[in-house]
């Protein structure tokens, strides 16, 4: 059964801490790894990785894929309370549907 | 708003009843999404459609579920003879292409619950 597991579940840091959340997959037919931030309403795109080894990169945000290992991280430094949400990991196969995680949420502290 | 829209944002409903929502895709989107979020649970994969055809209906219960995607109008999921277990949130995500080959943007989702 195809599975994406994030850890952890939660994290809560103070503002300015570095922070990395982690995804692991088993997926058949593998096509690509996206993150979304979830607040209160919508999830949020932020990536889509299908390479391996390549960094993505906005602002404080950055995320790498290995597709040998099957993970990938999401790393946010300098964070800000703003950056507190729920973080998802979704996978997607070739059919097109998106198999999800079920989130970290982060919380940071002022 | 070049979004994904979706509404009603709530939607109460007493058992027995039938619940409609609605997803307007962002605008050059043809491929639609519908997922479901049970509280402390990640979103679940219900059906991906396209214009006018159902491409794979694997996560939709096979009972009192139905989705669309008509030529002209929003997508549609239905739901009839609602129970309380049907109280979550449903999203409605769009994508430019299909298959995995583009991002999938998502809508403010409908929020449903069953008295």
């Amino acid at each position: 059964e195809d599975k994406v597991v994030q850890s952890p579940l939660s994290l809560v840091v103070h503002e300015g801490d570095t922070v990395t959340l982690n995804c692991s997959y088993e997926v058949t037919n593998f096509r690509s790894l996206l993150w979304y931030k979830q607040e209160k309403k919508a999830p949020t795109f932020l990536f889509m990785l299908t390479s391996s080894g390549i960094e993505k990169k906005s602002g404080r945000l950055s995320s790498i894929l290995d597709k040998k290992e099957l993970f990938s991280i999401l790393n946010i430094t300098a964070t800000q309370t703003g950056d507190s949400a729920i973080y998802l990991c979704a996978v997607g196969g070739s059919q097109g549907n998106l198999i999800f995680g079920k989130g970290t949420k982060l919380s940071v502290k002022p | 708003n070049a979004g994904v829209m979706q509404n009603p944002r709530h939607l109460v409903r007493r058992r027995g009843q039938e619940a409609r929502l609605r997803c307007s895709p962002m605008k050059g989107h043809s491929h639609v999404y519908w997922y479901r979020q049970l509280p402390e649970e990640g979103l679940k994969f219900m059906v991906y459609l396209q214009k006018e055809n159902i491409i794979d209906e694997s996560g939709m219960p096979k009972e009192r579920f139905s989705a669309e995607f008509p030529k002209e109008g929003p997508s549609i999921l239905r739901i009839q003879q609602v129970v309380r277990g049907d109280s979550a949130a449903y999203f409605c995500a769009s994508s430019y292409t299909g298959y995995g080959g583009q991002p999938q943007h998502f809508g403010d989702g409908t929020r449903l619950s069953i008295l």
